[in-house]
């Protein structure tokens, strides 16, 4: 059971370059996020989804596209790749919500470098 | 604007010493809390979650306290560790008409030397 696990670790960008960072998850989980944590913020939600095939927007959408093709994996997309999105990006998943105590599980990150 | 403060920003203190972090929060509607341990260079984990009803919950030597009247809640870690160094995230959840947010804080840093 490998849990949350995401793909690369690290990374670097030139400025307009695009990528996709894929998270997988063995969990049987519905519900999958993607955050980012920057210095100074708490981590902020940009996608995340409810279920095979359904995405929704989180809290800073704008430069990121996401699939959830196939229920164990989410994809998070960037088709231009700017400095500001220099960040530590991580996924997590979790049963539907319902109950007070749903947990989230977290990947380990991937530290993403734009120049 | 829901906000999660914590502090303080970073910490350290001696193995074996014990110590209390702090959070406050203004979240609404609010429906749980949760600390989570986050060491360097890896995804945070959970440690405990707490409901509204739940003033007290132990982990081994994580003890949460929550306070939702004065909207405060703290993390006691006792008899530290060197694995214990982490960053500790408050998160609180606000639930409306089924849709879950989350709100993160910025953390504490916990040094544990020997």
């Amino acid at each position: 059971n490998a849990g949350v696990t995401q793909t690369p670790k690290f990374r670097v960008l030139k400025t307009g370059q695009s990528m996709t960072l894929l998270c997988a998850q063995d969990m049987n989980h519905e519900y999958m996020y993607w955050y980012r944590q920057d210095p100074g913020m708490g981590l902020r939600l940009i996608h995340y989804s409810v279920g095979e095939g359904t995405t929704a927007k989180g809290e800073v959408p704008d430069g990121y596209n996401v699939s959830r093709l196939k229920k164990q994996n989410f994809l998070l997309g960037l088709e231009s790749a700017a400095p500001s999105q220099t960040s530590v990006y991580f996924c997590a998943s979790s049963y539907a919500s319902g109950s007070p105590y749903n947990e989230q599980f977290f990947g380990p990150g991937t530290r993403l470098t734009v120049l | 604007k829901n906000q999660v403060e914590q502090s303080p920003q970073s910490l350290i203190i001696l193995e074996g010493k014990n110590c209390t972090l702090q959070c406050n929060y203004t979240v609404s509607p609010f429906s749980n809390l949760r600390w989570y341990k986050q060491d360097t260079g890896r995804g945070p984990v959970s440690l405990t979650i707490m409901t509204f009803s739940e003033n007290t919950k132990s982990n081994r030597r994580y003890t949460a306290t929550l306070d939702a009247d004065t909207k405060q809640s703290s993390l006691h870690i006792t008899a530290s560790q060197l694995s214990d160094s982490a960053s500790y995230i408050c998160v609180v959840s606000a639930t409306n008409f089924g849709n879950e947010k989350l709100t993160f804080g910025t953390g504490t840093r916990l040094t544990i030397i020997p």
